[in-house]
Order: structure tokens, then C-alpha cells, then sequence
């Protein structure tokens, strides 16, 4: 079974600045999908930005980006230029490839989440 | 995006009756649809999976007879929970995906339906 890990509850970042959230993931899939989703309080799941594994390149969505490091396991997002209406809880996704092979195994797993604060 | 629609956003009701949550997609067909659960400033759990006209795959742990899924059109998913008790209590959230088309097809959420058993 996969597991997603965020190692940070809450992280706070100044208006305006760059902030990374950190995330881990264990698998013995080779291709798979990861995600981002942001959390509003109206708890509606958006998602951020999306990365495909067989990608090396790492995907960027306007001020979201991504490090994506297969070997490591490790899935990061950086937010730039901070703005009040990120404040949110962020949860990190992981979904197999295997789309046919029935069960949980197209679901989402997901992380535990990471509260954003956005300090003005 | 597309669109889901999940209803009713909140409802209250008392231990041991049943209630069913709606789950639609508004302009596109959901061949697959994804029950989720979310405790209080925790993380969502999948529950069960469902495609178009098949019984649901549970996750393991989740009570197949307490929660029941019919996924019986290409628009309309819905979650019945069945002699509900405050442990039931939580934040229940659906996901429709279209057809699969190449390898990479987004799953939508609903706003979420929060429950509580009094």
C-alpha cells in the first residue's frame, strides 16, 4: 500500500514571500501521479498542480511549482509571492497508474495536510 | 473544470435513522466516483469506489452494509448511511472522474457534505 507523508502541520509565511511544504510518499509503483490540493475553510478540495512520474520535468502552475525528486520519493511545493488567499490546508496525493486494476488503486491517498498561515 | 455537485452541504439527524448523500456531475459523464471521509482537521480517507452500473469496491475497514453506494447513471452516485450513530459523525466528500482517456484523467470534487448523528 502506499503511504503520503507531510511532515509539517502548519508552516507561516509573510505576505509576498516563498514558501515550500514538504512531502514524502512511499511506493513500489513505478508510474504514478502526485498532486496538491488546497483546503479552503469553505473545504471545497482544488487542486494546485499536478506531476506525472514518468515526467521528469517538474510542473509549475503560475506561482505554484514543484520539486520532484523520483529517487528520494519526495514531492515538494513552492509557493511564491504569498498571497492572503492562499491560506489554506494543502494535502499532497498520491494515485497509481494502474487505472484498470479495480479496488482503491485509481482513489487518492492522502497526506495529512499542511496549514498554511499568511502573515500580512 | 467540471462540475460536481453534492447535496445536501449539511444535515443533522438522529441515531438510528439512515440518510443518503447525492453526488452529481453536472456536465460531464462520471463513469467512476470516489467516496471520501474527512474526521475534524484531519486527512481525507477513501472509503469506497464506484463505477457506472457495478457494485462499489470498499476500502478496507469500511462497512459495506452501513454504507451503502449505488452508482446506478452516469450523472448520479449516492452514499446512504444506514442506522447512523454519532461515531458516523464526519465530513463526507465525493469525486467524479470522466472516461478514461489516454493515461491522465482529473477527478472533480463535490463541496462536501458535513454529517451529524444526534
Amino acid at each position: 500500500a502506499q503511504t503520503v507523508t507531510q511532515s509539517q502541520p502548519e508552516m507561516s509565511v509573510q505576505e509576498a514571500e516563498t514558501v515550500t511544504l514538504s512531502c514524502t510518499y512511499d511506493t513500489s509503483e513505478s508510474d504514478y501521479y502526485l498532486f496538491w490540493y488546497k483546503q479552503p475553510p469553505s473545504r471545497q478540495m482544488i487542486l494546485v498542480i499536478r506531476q506525472e512520474a514518468y515526467k521528469q520535468q517538474n510542473a509549475t502552475e503560475n506561482r505554484f511549482s514543484v520539486n520532484f525528486q523520483k529517487a528520494a520519493k519526495s514531492f515538494s511545493l513552492k509557493i511564491s509571492d504569498s498571497q492572503l488567499g492562499d491560506a489554506a490546508m494543502y494535502f499532497c496525493a498520491y494515485r497509481s497508474a494502474l487505472m484498470y486494476s479495480g479496488g482503491g488503486a485509481d482513489g487518492l491517498t492522502f497526506g495529512k495536510g499542511t496549514h498554511l498561515i499568511i502573515q500580512p | 473544470g467540471a462540475v460536481v455537485s453534492q447535496h445536501p452541504s449539511w444535515v443533522i439527524c438522529k441515531s438510528g435513522t439512515s440518510v443518503k448523500i447525492e453526488c452529481r456531475s453536472l456536465d460531464f459523464q462520471a463513469t467512476t466516483m470516489f467516496w471520501y471521509r474527512q474526521f475534524p482537521k484531519q486527512s481525507l480517507m477513501l472509503m469506497a469506489t464506484s463505477n457506472e452500473g457495478s457494485k462499489a469496491t470498499y476500502e478496507q475497514g469500511v462497512e459495506k452494509d452501513k454504507f451503502l453506494i449505488n452508482h446506478a447513471s452516469l450523472t448520479l452516485s449516492t452514499l446512504t448511511v444506514t442506522s447512523a450513530h454519532p461515531e458516523d459523525s464526519s465530513f463526507y466528500i465525493c469525486s467524479a472522474r470522466g472516461p478514461v482517456v489516454g493515461v491522465n484523467t482529473e477527478a472533480f470534487f463535490g463541496q462536501g457534505t458535513r454529517l451529524t448523528v444526534v
